[in-house]
């Protein structure tokens, strides 16, 4: 089946440091991939997108690359900084249809 | 502004009654979501709706009922027969999902809990 495998959270960094959440997906064929952000107590929005193999989606000094020969799309920023505390979703939309598949959320807290 | 509302935030309900939870949203989108997120869990699909007076079950549907009178508006039933309604309950919407990529947009969520 289509599924969506993320690192377990929480996730703990000083500020500055630099973040990979990993994201790895099972798909029939060829999904568009994104990673979505949820602060406390909101709903989701979306971080970056990438719609076929070794499209770069980024925004907010988050990059994510989508690698098929792994089916990897993990993310990562250079600096974290407190405001990107939240927790960060992976998912994936099959061609043809708006269904999103989403990955468990790892929680990222980082710290002054 | 343009954009999704969820109301109420939080709700609180007694077990074995119907509860119903709004999503109204003014972005002129054809379609719309229902999704359940559980802590530590990613969001589930319960119902969507690609058009006025149509909608789909989700992967969850069971226990929930759903209706799509107006373009604008796609309320949420949680009935008894949910097994464990206590969740945090999140609409989306879309343009029409025919091919090309159209990103969903969330509204804020209703946080419901069943005493």
């Amino acid at each position: 089946g289509n599924s969506v495998t993320q690192m377990e959270g929480p996730v703990t960094l000083s500020e500055e440091a630099f973040l990979t959440i990993n994201c790895t997906y099972t798909a029939t064929g060829y999904p568009s991939l994104f990673w979505y952000v949820q602060y406390p107590g909101e709903g989701l929005q979306l971080l970056l997108k990438a719609t076929k193999a070794d499209d770069k989606g980024s925004n907010k000094g988050f990059e994510a690359t989508y690698r098929k020969e792994t089916t990897s799309f993990h993310l990562e920023k250079g600096s974290v900084q407190v405001s990107d505390s939240a927790v960060y979703f992976c998912a994936l939309r099959l061609g043809g249809y708006n269904k999103l598949i989403f990955g468990a959320g790892t929680r990222l807290a980082v710290h002054p | 502004d343009g954009g999704i509302t969820q109301s109420p935030k939080y709700l609180f309900r007694k077990e074995g009654q119907n509860v119903t939870l709004s999503c109204e949203q003014n972005l002129n989108h054809d379609a719309m979501y229902w999704y359940r997120q559980d802590p530590g869990q990613g969001l589930r699909l319960i119902y969507y709706s690609q058009i006025v007076n149509d909608f789909q079950k989700g992967d969850i549907a069971e226990g929930y009922s759903v209706s799509r009178e107006k373009k604008e508006s796609f309320p949420l039933t949680v009935t008894s027969a949910q097994k464990n309604p206590t969740a945090f309950y999140l609409c989306a919407s879309s343009i029409v999902p025919a091919g090309g990529e159209n990103e969903q947009f969330f509204g804020p969520g209703t946080r419901l809990t069943v005493l």
